[in-house]
């Protein structure tokens, strides 16, 4: 089955500690995308990659980063740097060109902090 | 900066009514607004809206955009206890590259 696949679907970390999430795809999308919501709020742009080894700053980027290896492939590491880690993370992926455009979406990882 | 607002922030109905949500956005370069419907976990998507006046419909759902207005709305008649859902607008930029979602909207169903 095509899908994306984000692990762990439950983590907790210790202040201090930084975390990788991970998040795979094998749909051959190019553009993949990381979203952080916190209860009951939207979703906001972490990062996102249109390529292989390329990757912009979204809107809340400050304390993560990432990595685009492999087109399947973009890992978020959360830092010791974010002050407020604890969310529900996204990752979602979608084609460039042709399609519908619409975001795939993982079922996410939920991130508690200690 | 781009910019989706959506309202109300959450709505609660009784089964068999009919309910309006809104987004509004401020987008450099527009391209498409979609909805999406989250309940648990991963949103699943509904609709997407590249043309003005053009409805878009799914069973008891449906959607239109109003590009003068900057906005869109997702209708659902007769709602049922599976609406119970979290609602997502976003607007994707004409690069194609950004989606901006708004806050969402939260509804409940009651029985």
């Amino acid at each position: 089955d095509g899908g994306i696949t984000q692990s762990p679907k439950y983590l907790f970390r210790k202040e201090g500690q930084n975390v990788t999430l991970s998040c795979e795809q094998n749909l051959n999308h190019d553009a993949m995308y990381w979203y952080r919501q916190d209860p009951g709020q939207g979703l906001r742009l972490i990062y996102y990659s249109q390529i292989v080894n390329d990757f912009q700053k979204g809107d809340i980027a400050e304390g993560y980063s990432v990595s685009r290896e492999k087109k399947e492939s973009f890992p978020l590491t959360v830092t010791s740097a974010q002050k407020n880690p604890t969310a529900f993370y996204l990752c979602a992926s979608r084609t460039r060109f042709g399609g519908t455009g619409e975001l795939f979406f993982g079922e996410g990882s939920r991130l508690t902090v200690l | 900066e781009d910019k989706v607002v959506q309202s109300p922030l959450s709505l609660v109905v009784h089964e068999g009514d009919t309910v309006t949500l809104n987004c509004s956005y401020e987008v450099t370069n527009f391209r498409s607004l979609l909805w999406y419907k989250q309940e648990k976990k991963a949103p699943t998507f509904l609709f997407m809206l590249t043309s003005s006046g053009i409805e878009k419909k799914s069973g008891r759902l449906s959607s239109i955009l109003d590009k003068k207005e900057l906005s869109s709305i997702l209708n659902i008649t007769a709602t049922q206890t599976g609406d119970s859902a979290i609602y997502l607008c976003a607007v994707c930029n004409n690069a194609g590259n950004m989606l901006t979602f708004g806050g969402g909207t939260r509804l409940m169903v009651k029985p």
